[in-house]
Formats: structure tokens, sequence, C-alpha cells
């Protein structure tokens, strides 16, 4: 009964690939998150999304763009992978029945490896 | 955008002792949230305290929201206490935690 979840935990592939970490969460939240942190430990939101809006943190490249097939997955599709793309991608979610301020949940933190 | 400060960025401690470790922000936000990350990579809510006090067991934690800086406590500090913890703010109608850097807290037996 894992709140949020992600897949897979570890990941390692080459540059140039296309990859793809999946995520899924069953507290019926409606807002979910990508964030990444880098191996100075420091965590960065890349997108946030509901089924209304998406917003993606205007550093983020294009070659990261979640896909939501419905409320509960929020998925990363990462293209033309890099070395600098190696970092552990966190999935997250949240309720904004609180219009001002909501409690986030993480995932257990998808480690990928880019060689 | 919103600046989170954490201090200190290290602390090391020897179990059963007592910390504060302080979060400062540059503007006025309406979340703010404390979080354990364990030695095993997992981030853990600890509190959700944009103003106010909160406690849980030998945790608590103050946020002074017109001074614009928060506290967490830590008493009696145990060895599965270590881990980083962080400070992350956010403002307006969106969720979108803006983190500090992070203490590095490391409890010794």
């Amino acid at each position: 009964d894992t709140a949020v979840s992600q897949t897979p935990k570890y990941l390692v592939t080459q540059m140039g690939n296309d990859k793809s970490i999946k995520c899924e969460q069953n507290l019926g939240h409606d807002t979910m998150y990508w964030y990444k942190q880098d191996s100075k430990k420091f965590l960065k939101i890349m997108f946030s999304y509901n089924n209304k809006e998406l917003i993606i943190n205007e550093t983020v490249p294009n070659r990261f763009s979640p896909k939501s097939p419905d409320k509960a997955h929020l998925n990363l599709h990462i293209n033309s992978l890099e070395l600098g793309d190696s970092a552990v991608y966190f999935c997250a979610s949240s309720t904004r029945e609180r219009i001002y301020g909501n409690t986030i949940y993480f995932g257990e933190g998808s480690w990928l490896t880019v060689v | 955008g919103i600046q989170v400060e954490q201090s200190p960025p290290d602390l090391i401690l020897q179990e059963g002792a007592n910390s504060t470790l302080r979060c400062n922000f540059s503007d006025s936000v309406n979340n703010l949230q404390w979080f354990h990350q364990n030695p095993w990579g997992q981030l853990i809510n600890l509190f959700y305290i944009p103003s106010g006090t909160k406690q849980n067991g030998r945790l608590s934690a103050t946020t002074v929201a017109t001074e614009r800086y928060s506290l967490l406590y830590i008493s009696s500090s145990q060895t599965t206490d270590s881990g980083v913890y962080f400070c992350a703010v956010a403002r307006g109608s969106q969720g979108n935690l803006i983190f500090g850097k992070g203490t590095k807290l490391s409890v010794k037996p």
C-alpha cells in the first residue's frame, strides 16, 4: 500500500537512449510533480501537473516531457539522454483542496545513471 | 524567486543530544514543509508548518512567518535521525516547493 510508487528504482542506460520512469499515486491527490536531485543533493522542481494545467520549470530541457494517462499517473519521458541527466528523480503528489498550501508526499526515487 | 537558506550545513551530534536546525526564506510564503531524507534516499514529510508550532514525538517545529524563518528541533537524538533535513517553501496557489540545500545530520552512538 505504497502511497507514491515509482519504477524503475534503478536505471543504467547509454547516452542517446530514450527512457521512461513511471509514477503512480493511490492517495486520490489531484496534483503530481517531478523533482530532480543532483549529485550535491539539491532538489529542484521539474514539473507540476493536475488535470487542468501543466507547469514546466523553464530550466528543464525539452527532452524531458511528462505524460499523464490519468489522474493517478504521471510518467516522465526523457529523450536523447545525456551524461548530465544522471540524477535521482522523485515523483510526488499533493492535494489542492486547500488553496493555500498542501502536504506533499514523495515516492522513493529513481536513480538514473547515464553512461 | 524565493531564496531558502538552511543552517548549519553539517551537524554532528552524540546520541542523546538536542539540536536546532534553521531555515530562512527571502519572501512571504503560504507553504513550508520540513523533510528528512534518510541514508537510503527516502524523503519523509515531517511537518507542514507555514506558521505556528507543531510537535511530533521528539521532533517539533516553529515557523515565524512575519520574520521569515522556521526552526526544527530534535531532542534526545538517535542514530536513526541521521540523514539530510530539508526545508521547502512555496507561495501562491501552486504547490511547487522550493528547497533549501539541507542540513546533513550525523548522530554518533
